[in-house]
């Protein structure tokens, strides 16, 4: 596609419940990334994707949180169990290449999950 | 300490001065970004810079690699400039791929 689609856009969920959030990055992006945007907070990174497959997973908050990505395109963000500090702003970001050479990269809109 | 510092962390400023945002960072990168978030928060890639300097428009980004400092300028500053600016570097490893976020920049420009 011609830009890094996220869905849903907002979700409101109940808390205890699971949600899962989807990316769709550019055609041909191998390098995909998930961050967090709380309320007056910074960028914080989740998870990096290089293909299928995630070398870094630090930032995972806890185990309620898990990602995955198939056919080394879309990617989704499972969150179980949700908690109403997962209140957030979800940003999903790919780039052509994850690798020294420095490519840009693109995000997508986010996912604003609000959790009551 | 963290490994990407910004300042200020707000700046107002009155329309047409020039402004100018920091970023240092204390890691060894492949790339040096700088993002645009507007209120709404939509973020836009600014710039991707791995030495010298950019310009697009009335904004213009430098990196001194050696001193591993980077400024982003705003010339003629005008209030749809208003937003948050973050820095962020693409931190070199082995194989893998790591982007570390500044704080941000708030800045408000007024008419």
């Amino acid at each position: 596609g011609a830009g890094v689609s996220q869905s849903p856009s907002n979700k409101v969920t109940e808390k205890g419940k699971d949600v899962e959030l989807r990316c769709d990055p550019i055609s041909g992006h191998t390098a995909l990334y998930w961050y967090r945007q709380s309320l007056g907070q910074g960028l914080e990174f989740l998870i990096y994707f290089q293909g299928n497959s995630a070398p870094d997973k630090s930032g995972l908050p806890s185990d309620r949180f898990s990602a995955e990505r198939t056919g080394g395109s879309v990617s989704t963000l499972t969150i179980q169990r949700t908690q109403q500090e997962d209140s957030a702003v979800y940003l999903c970001a790919s780039s052509l290449a994850g690798d020294m050479a420095g490519y840009g990269y693109t995000f997508g809109s986010g996912t604003r999950l609000t959790v009551v | 300490k963290n490994e990407v510092e910004q300042s200020p962390q707000n700046l107002t400023a009155q329309e047409g001065e020039f402004i100018t945002i920091n970023c240092s960072y204390s890691v060894g990168i492949s790339a040096l970004h700088w993002l645009q978030q507007h209120p709404g928060g939509g973020i836009v890639s600014l710039f991707m810079l791995s030495s010298g300097k950019k310009k697009h428009g009335r904004l213009i980004a430098t990196i001194n690699i050696q001193e591993k400092h980077s400024s982003l300028h705003i010339t003629a500053s005008h209030p749809r400039d208003s937003a948050v600016y973050i820095c962020a570097v693409r931190r070199k490893m082995n194989r893998d791929d790591k982007i570390i976020f500044g704080k941000g920049t708030r800045l408000h420009i007024l008419p």
